[in-house]
């Protein structure tokens, strides 16, 4: 059974840092593609950042380009979200989600961590 | 980007009546890579459909996706007390993936 866990969310003043883990099981870490999708209070989804299987891939959204490095771990089956240079804006509930396909669509997702940046 | 755009905002059903919100895409989506989910309150999405209209592992058959390009419909023919929740839409044909705002079904 696949089983995303996410932590490392938290209160962080403007201008500082975050390194959000998600922790994965159920399925071969390295054979599937992952990505960070985020949620603002009482908004839409938003994909921010995503990862090829081996890692040799990454993706960001715009928004986040140059603040926020995705990487993964395939010794701890974990998947990372480093976040620098926080605004107000990045204020969400960050989910991992898991594209067990070839497609783009998330089959899988974790219960979500809470970031809030805030002075 | 493609924007999409969900309708209505939020659709007032009683059980066992039929649901029926729309995803509207600003420029055509290729191969229909158009997935549904749906969210209740606390928790993470799920995934209901994919490719438009292929119902996931588990879905159950009163779900159902149609359509293609631009305009594409989540259909619920018969709601159930546990389909109460919120609807997102998510293209995956072209970067990056985009979602619409949503739809709440509420109970009447």
């Amino acid at each position: 059974e696949v089983h995303l866990l996410e932590s490392g969310g938290g209160l962080v003043q403007p201008g500082g840092s975050l390194r959000l883990s998600c922790a994965a099981s159920g399925f071969t870490f390295s054979s599937y593609a992952m990505s960070w999708v985020r949620q603002a209070p009482g908004k839409g989804l938003e994909w921010v950042s995503g990862i090829s299987g081996s890692g040799g891939s990454t993706y960001y959204a715009d928004s986040v380009k140059g603040r926020f490095t995705i990487s993964r771990d395939k010794s701890k089956n974990t998947l990372y979200l480093q976040m620098n240079s926080l605004r107000g804006e990045d204020t969400a509930v960050y989910y991992c989600a898991l594209q067990y396909n070839y497609g783009g669509y998330f089959d899988y997702w974790g219960q979500g961590t809470l970031v809030t940046v805030s002075s | 980007e493609i924007v999409l755009t969900q309708s209505p905002g939020t659709l007032s059903l009683s059980p066992g009546e039929r649901a029926t919100l729309s995803c509207r895409a600003s420029q055509s989506v290729s191969s229909s890579y158009l997935a549904w989910y749906q969210q209740k309150p606390g928790q993470a999405p799920r995934l209901l459909i994919y490719g438009a209209s292929s119902r996931a592992t588990g879905i159950p058959a009163r779900f159902s996706g149609s359509g293609s390009e631009t305009d594409f419909t989540l259909t619920i023919t018969r709601l159930e007390p546990e389909d109460f929740a919120v609807y997102h839409c998510q293209q995956y044909g072209s970067s990056p993936r985009t979602f619409g705002q949503g739809t709440k079904v509420e109970i009447k």
